[in-house]
């Protein structure tokens, strides 16, 4: 059974530049939530998508967008990459449900230049 | 921003003693849940704890909850150089639908 996966692992772009991050859910998993962590600090909650929907969003701005398909792999996009945006980017799959975990893939590394 | 404070940032101890670790949040909870991070890679989830439980074990691994004083501590007992990593509590405040809040982490290093 494979967990939550990410690609790519490491990634370096261009300020200005887009960037699509993917990932596909642990099996049996709907719920998709993605998270920033910058260097030395926990993971920040960016948004949730369930049902192809985003359901919450934390304090990101617009720049910040996703996307989840039918079989509920999921996307996260940034455009107009600030260097500030450079961290690791960890998606977390979770099935619906009051008490719930919460399973990460291993992330992707963006470094912003 | 941070809900969660972990206490301390940092421990360092020998194989074979126990570690705690210790997280403070803000607000009301659902559950709170410890994460395990090597080399800050992805996230392995080590235990969740309902805010209506006080008390949980799993393997060498003790969680205690205290909501009335908003915290709670995670027991590694036993140590080995393989616990060495950085632990971070994470709160649910939503049963899962706001997302998780964390803390800054704790790094425990295990000295052989």
């Amino acid at each position: 059974d494979a967990g939550v996966t990410q690609s790519p692992t490491h990634l370096i772009k261009t300020r200005g530049q887009q960037v699509t991050l993917r990932c596909s859910p642990k099996s049996g998993h709907d719920t998709v939530s993605w998270y920033q962590q910058a260097l030395g600090q926990g993971p920040q909650f960016i948004f949730q998508y369930y049902e192809e929907e985003e359901r919450q969003r934390g304090n990101f701005p617009d720049r910040f967008s996703g996307h989840q398909f039918p079989n509920y792999s999921s996307e996260l996009n940034v455009n107009a990459l600030l260097l500030g945006d450079s961290a690791l980017y960890l998606c977390a799959s979770s099935s619906t449900g009051v008490y719930t975990e919460a399973f990460f893939g291993q992330g992707t590394r963006l470094t912003v230049v | 921003s941070q809900q969660g404070e972990e206490d301390p940032q940092a421990l360092s101890i020998q194989e074979g003693e126990n570690a705690t670790m210790n997280c403070s949040y803000k607000t009301s909870i659902n559950n709170l849940q410890w994460y395990r991070q090597n080399s800050g890679r992805g996230l392995v989830h080590l235990i969740l704890i309902r805010s209506n439980e006080r008390e949980k074990h799993s393997g060498r691994l003790r969680v205690t909850l205290d909501t009335s004083k908003k915290s709670s501590s995670l027991l590694i007992t036993a140590s080995r150089a393989a616990d060495t990593a950085s632990y971070f509590c994470a709160t649910d405040a939503g049963g899962g639908a706001d997302g998780l809040t964390f803390g800054k982490g704790t790094h425990l290093i295990i000295q052989p």
